[in-house]
């Protein structure tokens, strides 16, 4: 059965204290690794797409990273508007535009 | 341009009613998907409609439906609402070429009472 995991499931950080979120998955034929950041109370905002192993992409204080078996959202200094839920999810071959979602790592960053 | 758009954001109904919600995907975009959100399950997939065809579905009861229209635009509809039916319902748009980003609404949050 195709599953994905995310760890920690809460991770709280002070200002400027760097870490990293990790989205395990086994699956058969990966046709995309997403990440969302999601507000309480809104929709899940699109970060990055990844689609092969080795693949790195980057946004202001966030980058993402992309294994054979699992990716990481690395955020480096962060700020407390970067408090979030952070989701990853796949996209399967054969399934369209179908994303089956792990079940989050909630971010707090304090002052 | 404009983003994915919901109505309506909040919805209270009781068990038995039915619901109707509406999705306006990105112009341009010609696939919408609907996912339903829960503190329990987290964001499970409903289904997609393409071209105004249902081309992909999960592991919902019938009581769950959708369409979409000839311009993108898409509907859901639960029918006989349950109290486990209240819920964030997410409505996705993609550019069906690539599908290498997908975009989510800022849902409707229903509340069966």
């Amino acid at each position: 059965e195709d599953q994905v995991t995310q760890s920690p499931e809460a991770l709280r950080l002070q200002e400027g204290e760097s870490s990293s979120l990790n989205c395990s998955y086994t699956v058969s034929g990966l046709r995309g690794l997403f990440w969302y950041r999601q507000d309480p109370g809104k929709g899940p905002e699109f970060l990055f797409t990844l689609y092969s192993a080795g693949e790195e992409k980057e946004k202001e204080r966030l980058k993402a990273t992309l294994t054979k078996k699992e990716s990481f959202l690395h955020i480096t200094a962060p700020k407390p508007e970067d408090s979030a839920t952070y989701l990853c999810a796949v996209r399967l071959d054969g399934t369209a535009s179908k994303l089956t979602f792990g079940t989050g790592t909630r971010l707090q960053v304090t002052l | 341009k404009a983003g994915v758009t919901q109505t309506p954001r909040y919805l209270i109904k009781t068990r038995g009613q039915q619901v109707t919600l509406s999705c306006s995907p990105i112009s341009g975009h010609r696939s919408v998907s609907w996912y339903q959100q829960t503190p329990g399950q987290g964001l499970q997939f409903l289904f997609e409609y393409f071209s105004e065809t249902q081309r992909n579905k999960g592991n919902f009861p019938g009581r769950f439906s959708g369409r979409q229209f000839s311009n993108s635009r898409s509907e859901m509809n639960v029918s006989t609402l349950e109290l486990g039916d209240s819920a964030l319902y997410l409505c996705a748009s993609t550019n069906s070429d690539s599908y290498n980003e997908q975009f989510f609404g800022p849902g409707t949050r229903l509340t069966v009472l």
